[in-house]
């Protein structure tokens, strides 16, 4: 089973700041790599697939890049609805495991 | 528009058994991999096993396996979960989850919180 593990755990920023959080992949995943946003109560929401596309209706400040085992999500400036937790999650074999997520929270 | 419907909370003994739904709505239901997700309280996601209706191909996380079961009936556009024993450890948050075209889970449900407590 491939294991992700997301850095930072906990990431503190305010809005207009830039983040970046990364995600790394036990062995080679290609760029099979997925990105979901959850909020409090909600279920999570798809923001970029295959590493670097972004979902339908995901703004532009939202960006993924990387391949094979080292990927990252940058979200270029922070609006208030941005913080939440963030769970990488690969799909080059079954089962597609999930990182542990970042929390991004406000400073 | 992509629906998937689930059930509401439910408070159960342990050794109880459960079967949960999520019914799809707005999309061809035998043509993608549904699934459930769990999300035990303040941690992370889980894959526990996903099912295509068109054959029933089931898959299940090595986790899982052995666990739980899921099921779908295409005829009515519901997938299940089930256990035949439930354990306190059970208790969690549970998504139905759908994947779309790009192979990620692009639909989900409200989720079913499952407590069990004796």
């Amino acid at each position: 089973e491939i294991v992700l593990t997301q850095s930072p755990a906990t990431l503190s920023l305010s809005p207009g700041e830039r983040a970046t959080l990364s995600c790394r992949a036990s062995q080679s995943v290609s760029a099979y790599l997925g990105w979901y946003q959850q909020k409090p109560g909600q279920a999570p929401r798809l923001l970029i697939y295959d590493a670097s596309y972004r979902a339908t209706g995901i703004p532009a400040r939202f960006s993924g890049s990387g391949s094979g085992t080292d990927f990252t999500l940058t979200i270029s400036s922070l609006e208030p609805e941005d913080f939440a937790v963030y769970y990488c999650q690969q799909r080059s074999n079954w089962p597609g495991t999930f990182g542990q997520g970042t929390r991004l929270e406000i400073k | 528009e992509v629906q998937l419907e689930q059930s509401g909370a439910e408070v159960k003994k342990p050794g109880e058994s459960l079967k949960i739904p999520c019914k799809g709505s707005g999309y061809r239901f035998t043509s993608h991999w549904i699934g459930w997700v769990r999300q035990m309280p303040g941690k992370g996601l889980e894959w526990m096993g996903i099912i295509f209706p068109g054959d029933s191909d089931t898959r299940y996380s090595p986790s899982f396996q052995g666990q739980v079961t899921i099921s779908a009936d295409k005829s009515i556009t519901t997938a299940y979960l089930q256990w035949s024993s439930l354990k306190a450890s059970d208790t969690a948050m549970y998504y139905c989850a759908v994947h779309d075209s790009s192979g990620y889970v692009a639909y989900w449900g409200q989720g079913t919180l499952v407590t069990v407590s004796s």
